[in-house]
């Protein structure tokens, strides 16, 4: 049980294209949903939290229109790298949870390369 | 503000051999305390957490980490190692917003 899907696993593109990762629970209602960035052989970064049918709240220094984050539904949280550029070329993981202080259960994250 | 500290960036272990990931923590209240598990380009799988309940907790996999209050500590452990352990491990308290706060990651070498 628990888990995450994310789509898609690798995305490779030029600069100035438009980026959409999906991120889904299949089993199970996540009120929240986390982003996060994870750059070479370090942690996770934290960029904005989705709650269903509310803004996104972002950490500070990350860019909101930069990286639009869209949580139609319960089961599905949408990041949407906005004319990405060699600098955002990063791994991009995604997590869900049911409430508060339950276990988050991570997507296998995004690739993404802007050339 | 809540913090963690992973005390070790790699540790290699022989395989059959035990496995020690240290993690010391901050907090100003009884914190939530969670080991994940990533390997190469995927994401973090749970391995075991701690909510105040026993202070040894079981987790996947044969690894186990203990909440020590008293040395602020929640290390990892596992008797012995087998090929697939081979991984970078995340130690992670959760603060008051119940956000993740992630250690640094220790990558764990088997050699055979």
């Amino acid at each position: 049980g628990a888990v995450v899907s994310q789509h898609p696993s690798r995305v490779i593109c030029k600069s100035g294209t438009s980026v959409k990762i999906e991120c889904r629970s299949l089993d199970f209602q996540a009120t929240t949903m986390f982003w996060y960035r994870q750059f070479p052989k370090q942690s996770l970064m934290l960029m904005a939290t989705s709650n269903e049918g509310s803004k996104a709240t972002y950490e500070q220094g990350v860019e909101k229109d930069k990286f639009l984050i869209n949580h139609a539904s319960l089961t599905l949280s949408t990041l949407t790298v906005t004319s990405a550029h060699p600098e955002d070329s990063s791994f991009y993981i995604c997590s869900a949870t049911i409430g508060s202080n339950q276990p988050q259960h991570f997507g296998d994250g995004t690739r993404l390369s802007i050339l | 503000a809540q913090s963690v500290t992973q005390l070790d960036s790699h540790v290699s272990v022989s395989e059959g051999t035990p496995v020690l990931l240290r993690c010391n923590y901050s907090s100003s209240y009884s914190p939530s305390l969670f080991w994940y598990v990533q390997h190469p380009n995927k994401g973090l799988q749970l391995l075991l957490k701690y909510t105040s309940a026993a202070t040894l907790v079981k987790g996947i996999n044969g690894f186990e980490a203990e909440f020590k209050k008293s040395e602020t500590s929640f290390h990892l452990t596992k008797p012995s190692a087998h090929m697939s352990d081979a991984a970078e491990y995340f130690c992670v308290v959760t603060n008051s917003s119940y956000k993740l706060i992630f250690g640094s990651g220790t990558r764990l070498l088997v050699r055979p």
